[in-house]
């Protein structure tokens, strides 16, 4: 069974601050997705990652997907209110076709 | 484009009824998903599609049944609902490349 580990489970920080959140595993993925969910809506797709050592960025957002495509980890810079919700990591390949693996997930609360 | 939509977005059903939740998608995936979310558990697979016809069970399938008669239709059905059923429900599709998935605004469904 492949498990995918999010830590921290849950960040509360002040406007303004840097946080990482971390996603890893025992398995090789072929790729990892990022998604973030608000309250009261769907899960949202922020990136896919899929060359070991990739590093791709969206705005304040970047997402790094490590060498041997085991973990992955998503760096926010100078957190805005507008970042708090839930962010999931997700990743494909290994024994599950068709099918993602999701992480528990990492609530954020971004105070003003 | 709708993306992917969920009808009703919310139920309250009494121990022992039954129920049909509706996904439809317009976006011609070819991957289809129900996932339940409860606090603490974060995503949990309930079943899943991987083309018209063909159905398959997820990680918690039990007391739940699902049919794609139609590529950009998927159904979930609860036939005697129980109240460990009390959940929010999303629906997803997705492609074949990575599994990348859109979400539903989801249902939130009380069974007492």
């Amino acid at each position: 069974t492949q498990l995918l580990e999010q830590s921290p489970q849950f960040l509360s920080i002040q406007e303004g601050e840097n946080l990482t959140v971390y996603c890893n595993s025992s398995s090789v993925f072929s790729s990892l997705q990022w998604y973030r969910q608000e309250p009261g809506e769907g899960p949202v797709l922020l990136v896919t990652v899929v060359t070991g050592g990739e590093v791709k960025k969206l705005k304040r957002l970047t997402f790094q997907f490590g060498d041997a495509r085991k973990d992955s980890s998503l760096h926010i810079t100078a957190a805005q209110p507008g970042d708090t919700g839930l962010y999931l990591c997700a990743g494909s390949g290994g024994t599950s076709y068709g099918k993602l693996t999701f992480g528990q997930g990492t609530i954020l609360t971004v105070h003003p | 484009n709708a993306g992917v939509t969920q009808t009703p977005k919310f139920r309250v059903l009494k121990t022992g009824q039954s129920m049909t939740l509706l996904c439809a998608q317009d976006m011609n995936h070819e991957y289809m998903y129900w996932y339940r979310q409860d606090p603490g558990m974060g995503l949990r697979l309930i079943h899943y599609s991987v083309g018209e016809g063909t159905t398959a069970k997820g990680e918690v399938p039990d007391g739940y049944n699902v049919s794609r008669l139609k590529k950009q239709n998927f159904l979930l059905g609860l036939e005697s609902a129980a109240p460990s059923q009390t959940s929010v429900y999303f629906c997803a599709s997705g492609g074949t490349v990575n599994y990348e998935q859109y979400f539903g605004p989801g249902t939130r469904l009380t069974v007492t």
